[in-house]
């Protein structure tokens, strides 16, 4: 497809595993990101992975990447309400434009 | 380092009207980005410079939208006339350069009516 695919939505219990899907579209794309966007507040990088990794942890997040399926996930252990944010995944294809997708919106519940 | 920093934070015009935002972004950032968010359209990249020279404007939608970057200081976008369609939270970014991690602004909150 031409778009970096993204859910919209996810509810997620407060202490729940958070586990967000992206779908790129450039194979050939050699880094992706995961940035964070907060109420009001423009996007913060959380974690990016490099393509010739297949996993990067970082404290309470993981990153899982599948280059066959060019899909992307992000993990967040313990969820906690300060989680609350839209994630946003973006790939670097060799044009050297960044692509986002359209965000997923993070709700805790308590 | 204050970040990038984007005026004003918000923007209610009246449809025809000129709409000029305005970007710092951090120092020592060679490249500077301009996005528009929306609902439908999530975040479209609009155009971008690197060392004050446009590189990609084809993201911009239209005529009525232009962007200059006088010095490696300060970026504006200009929206002539504007349009209820235009209504967007506008995003600056910067980089060291290139693909490197982006620093983004708060964002314009633009409202045309």
């Amino acid at each position: 497809g031409e778009d970096v695919e993204q859910s919209l939505f996810l509810s997620v219990r407060e202490g729940d595993s958070s586990v967000i899907n992206c779908t790129y579209t450039d194979s050939s794309s050699t880094y992706l990101y995961w940035y964070k966007q907060e109420p009001g507040a423009g996007l913060q990088l959380l974690t990016y992975i490099f393509s010739n990794m297949d996993m990067k942890q970082d404290q309470r997040l993981t990153v899982l990447l599948n280059k066959k399926d060019k899909h992307l996930s992000l993990r967040i252990a313990d969820t906690q309400t300060g989680d609350s944010a839209i994630y946003f995944c973006a790939e670097t294809p060799p044009d050297d434009k960044i692509i986002f997708g359209k965000g997923t919106r993070l709700h805790i519940l308590p | 380092d204050a970040g990038v920093i984007q005026s004003p934070r918000h923007e209610v015009t009246e449809m025809g009207q000129e709409v000029t935002l305005r970007c710092k972004p951090i120092s020592g950032h060679n490249s500077l980005f301009w996005y528009r968010q929306t609902m439908m359209r999530g975040l479209e990249l609009l155009i971008y410079f690197n060392n004050n020279v446009p590189i990609d404007d084809s993201g911009m939608p239209e005529d009525r939208f232009s962007a200059k970057m006088p010095n490696a200081s300060f970026s504006t976008l200009k929206i002539q006339p504007s349009e209820p369609r235009d209504s967007a939270v506008y995003f600056c970014a910067s980089t060291e350069g290139g693909i490197d991690e982006q620093y983004f602004g708060p964002g314009t909150r633009l409202t045309v009516t």
